[in-house]
């Protein structure tokens, strides 16, 4: 059973416009949740993150949205840039693995055509 | 900061043989250090957890004689992969992290690229 969603295997937008990029969650006990952007052949690398205090949490171009009730989150890129063309894995983690054991989504592909 | 290096970037080896793959913290001590695995167009696969000087944590349905781990110092651990066969190729990544008692990322290394022949 997959605890974290990533329903959309892809995306493409064009440059300068906004992307969107979703995550759902099943398990009520995640209480922090990250994104991740990997280039193909190389290790993820963290874009941002969001605490269950929060709903919203914003950095430079990057924007990541939390809906508790909805166990819904979603990151924004805005504008989007051909170098974000990357697979985004969202992120989660319950309280009691203090962030550290976290469970990974399937990942989206982002497309940023020019 | 916060950098992690993996080593071999990537290897080959030939049914039956081990691999070792190292993954090390540069400028940080990381207080536990993660292994994971990609398959192609697959999400990471969290294989285990391990702290310095203790025992690795597996994830269930992880052989852990057969992917032994070993975290000797805080900026050092070792992943090996025993009796290796074609279905263990993969891309195994790992990550390190510090201060266990508040949320912090994990900082990734750039993965090895295992291809049993």
């Amino acid at each position: 059973d997959q605890q974290v969603k990533q329903n959309s295997p892809s995306l493409s937008v064009q440059e300068g416009r906004i992307s969107i990029l979703n995550c759902d969650y099943t398990n009520s006990m995640f209480d922090y949740f990250l994104w991740y952007k990997k280039y193909p052949a190389e290790g993820p690398t963290f874009l941002i993150s969001i605490s269950s205090i929060k709903d919203k949490n914003e950095d430079g171009r990057f924007t990541v949205f939390l809906n508790k009730s909805a166990k819904h989150l979603s990151l924004h890129i805005v504008p989007s840039q051909p170098g974000d063309s990357a697979v985004y894995f969202c992120a989660a983690s319950a309280a009691h693995n203090y962030g550290q054991n976290f469970v990974f989504g399937p990942g989206t592909r982002l497309s940023v055509l020019p | 900061g916060a950098v992690v290096s993996q080593h071999p970037s990537w290897v080959i080896c030939k049914s039956g043989t081990s691999v070792k793959i190292e993954c090390r913290s540069l400028d940080f001590q990381a207080t536990t250090m993660f292994w994971y695995r990609q398959f192609p167009k697959q999400s990471l696969m969290l294989m285990a957890t391990s702290n310095e000087g203790s025992k690795a944590t597996y994830e269930q349905g992880v052989e852990k004689d057969k992917f032994l781990i070993n975290h000797a110092s805080l900026t050092l651990s070792t992943l090996t992969v025993t009796s290796a066969h074609p279905e263990d190729s993969s891309f195994y990544i790992c990550s390190a992290s510090f201060d266990h008692t508040s949320y912090n990322e994990q900082f990734f290394g750039p993965g090895t690229r295992l291809t049993v022949l």
